[in-house]
């Protein structure tokens, strides 16, 4: 079974402060999807990696996907109350329907 | 586009009860899925289809059926409702590619007494 292990699991932080979650496993992935979730609503796509070592950029946030495709990070700079919520990254094999869930890192940044 | 929708929001069943989440997408995406959503346990995915027609069981398909008869439509049918489904159930379509990025509907909480 694959697993994608996300870290911490609770994030409390002040408004202005820089954060990083990680995303971890030990199979190789064709492609990482991060996703934020807000209360008592669905997952919304933030991005999608698919090439070892490359980096996006969404506005105040960075994904990383690593060389090997074993793990993602998502930096948040300078973070901001409306950054609240639930970070899920999915992992994807190249043309498997089945995407692998991490549990989420629980965000809360206070104003 | 309304996206990918889901009714009810809310339901409150009884031990051995019967009933459908309806599921439905107009942005004609060949795959559809069911996930359920529990705390600490992420999301889970029940059952999926590529296709109208066609279906398949994914990591925790007990107690629930499915059916895609169109497109648009993928309800997921719980047969005889157990205190264990009590859950989160979120519904997701998307195009059929290399990169399956799911659009999500709101959910339905179920509460199973």
């Amino acid at each position: 079974t694959q697993l994608l292990e996300q870290s911490p699991q609770f994030l409390s932080i002040q408004e202005g402060e820089n954060l990083t979650v990680y995303c971890n496993s030990s199979s190789v992935f064709s492609s990482l999807q991060w996703y934020r979730q807000e209360p008592g609503e669905g997952p919304v796509l933030l991005v999608t990696v698919v090439t070892g070592g490359e980096v996006k950029k969404l506005k105040r946030l960075t994904f990383q996907f690593g060389d090997a495709r074993k793990d993602s990070s998502l930096h948040i700079t300078a973070a901001q109350p409306g950054d609240t919520g639930l970070y899920l990254c999915a992992g994807g094999q190249g043309g498997s329907e089945k995407l692998v869930f991490g549990k989420g890192t629980k965000l809360t940044v206070n104003p | 586009n309304a996206g990918v929708t889901q009714t009810p929001k809310f339901q409150v069943l009884k031990t051995g009860q019967s009933m459908t989440l309806q599921c439905a997408q107009d942005m004609n995406h060949e795959y559809m899925s069911w996930y359920r959503q529990d705390p600490g346990m992420g999301l889970r995915l029940i059952h999926y289809s590529v296709g109208a027609g066609i279906t398949d069981q994914g990591e925790v398909p007990n107690g629930y059926n499915v059916s895609r008869s169109t497109t648009e439509d993928f309800p997921l049918r719980l047969l005889s409702a157990a205190p264990s489904q009590t859950s989160v159930y979120f519904c997701a379509s998307s195009y059929r590619g290399e990169v399956f990025e799911q659009y999500f509907g709101p959910g339905t909480r179920l509460t199973v007494t």
